[in-house]
């Protein structure tokens, strides 16, 4: 069936190191893809979004990547503070419908 | 202040009572959107609504109803709930259709005994 998941479920990065979070998509179809942000407590916040026809989109300490050709989905943060503490979705979207797929999270955790 | 509400934050019912569970944007977004939220699970799409009257399935539409009779509005029902329904809820708003960011509420905790 058409899924998005990811990689590593947590993900453990020293302060001010860089973060890479990554996301795999199995709908060639999808042309949409977005990246969220869910604080404990709160609802998922959007981060970052790419359509298919580009393959990397830049936002203020943040880069999404997108390699169509393995349908892989890739979120990376720089110098990561202890706020960017959370847990990260991708989610992808087709033309043909309107559903929303999410996939099932990666919480980042902020070592000091 | 752009938002999407929702009500209650938090509920326990027993089986079989039928709830509602409420969902307001005052951005004049077309697209609504319920989401159910469990561990291991991520994000699952409950049910969705293109614009006033046009409501659609989403992934996980059992035991679920909706109905969008106004814009801002997007109402969840549980006719009869399950222990199985007990999760975390999430409503959302776009502007156009899922191509476009979704702003999610702060989600309703649901416990069904």
């Amino acid at each position: 069936g058409e899924s998005v998941g990811l990689h590593l479920p947590t993900l453990s990065v020293q302060e001010g190191d860089n973060s890479i979070i990554n996301c795999a998509y199995s709908n060639s179809a999808s042309d949409y893809f977005i990246w969220y942000k869910q604080e404990s407590g709160k609802g998922p916040q959007f981060i970052i979004d790419i359509r298919s026809n580009m393959d990397k989109r830049q936002g203020q300490r943040v880069t999404v990547l997108l390699n169509k050709t393995v349908k892989h989905l890739s979120l990376q943060i720089a110098a990561t503070q202890p706020g960017d503490s959370a847990v990260y979705f991708c989610a992808e979207n087709t033309n043909r419908d309107d559903k929303i797929i999410f996939g099932k999270g990666t919480r980042l955790h902020i070592l000091p | 202040e752009a938002q999407v509400t929702q009500n209650p934050r938090y509920l326990i019912t027993v089986t079989g009572k039928k709830l509602t569970v409420t969902c307001s944007q005052n951005m004049n977004h077309e697209y609504m959107s319920w989401y159910r939220q469990d561990p291991g699970l991520g994000l699952r799409q409950i049910y969705y609504s293109m614009n006033v009257e046009v409501t659609d399935k989403g992934d996980v539409p059992e035991g679920y109803k909706v109905s969008r009779k106004e814009k801002r509005n997007f109402p969840l029902i549980l006719e009869s709930p399950s222990p199985n329904q007990t999760s975390l809820y999430f409503c959302a708003s776009s502007l156009n259709r899922g191509l476009d960011t979704q702003y999610f509420g702060p989600g309703t905790r649901l416990t069904v005994l």
